[in-house]
């Protein structure tokens, strides 16, 4: 079935204690990205990648870190969470760069106390 | 600058009726218009999209009209069901850009 992956689905952690959120899609995509969803502010992008070892920042990217050093994974780093960084996670990806249709995984929702 | 606006933010709609959510975008390279559909505890899924050649699409019960001049573009549920009960995502590209610019989303209610 072709899908994108997320792990965990829901996480619980502390100020200031690193943390990886993995993405895994099996459809062959180039393009993958992260979108943060918090409420009344609907998706926003926090990193994309075109392709193995090309990243790019989005709309969002302070207190993230991506890598691509595979095709199919793309994991989102953060460092250093604050609360702030509470919100749902969602990792998505397309066929390449200028593809129309994205598809998403299923969330992570992460909570920073 | 949010270049998607999105309305209403909420919607309750009875069994049977037409649920309308709205869309207003202001980039003018825009030139395709999905809309996402998105369950509880579920990812967005791509629910119909429209390219702003034509004024009008529909697939089934869903409709999307589109106001190419006025920026704006709308999804049309005609005889909305309890199982369409949804956060609906309006999104609009560029081409060749990588990412879509969403709206705030839409949370519809269908009361059977």
């Amino acid at each position: 079935e072709a899908q994108v992956t997320q792990n965990p689905r829901y996480l619980i952690t502390v100020t200031g204690k690193k943390l990886t959120v993995t993405c895994s899609q099996n459809m062959n995509h180039e393009y993958m990205s992260w979108y943060r969803q918090d409420p009344g502010l609907g998706l926003r992008q926090i990193y994309y990648s075109m392709n193995v070892e090309v990243t790019d920042k989005g709309d969002v990217p302070e207190g993230y870190k991506v890598s691509r050093k595979e095709k199919r994974n793309f994991p989102l780093i953060l460092e250093s969470p604050s609360p702030n960084q509470t919100s749902l996670y969602f990792c998505a990806s397309s066929l390449f760069y200028g593809s129309y249709e994205q598809y998403f995984g299923p969330g992570t929702r992460l909570t920073v106390t | 600058q949010q270049q998607v606006k999105q309305s209403p933010q909420s919607l309750i709609v009875q069994k049977g009726g037409i649920s309308i959510i709205n869309c207003a975008y202001e980039n003018t390279a825009f030139d395709y218009f999905p809309w996402y559909q998105q369950f509880p505890g579920k990812g967005p899924a791509l629910l119909i999209a429209i390219r702003p050649d034509v004024s009008e699409k529909k697939e089934g019960r869903f409709t999307i009209s589109f106001n190419k001049s006025a920026k704006q573009f709308s999804l049309h549920i005609m005889d909305s069901q309890p199982g369409d009960s949804a956060t609906y995502f309006c999104a609009a590209k560029e081409t060749n850009a990588g990412k879509s610019t969403f709206g705030d989303g839409t949370t519809l209610t269908v009361k059977p």
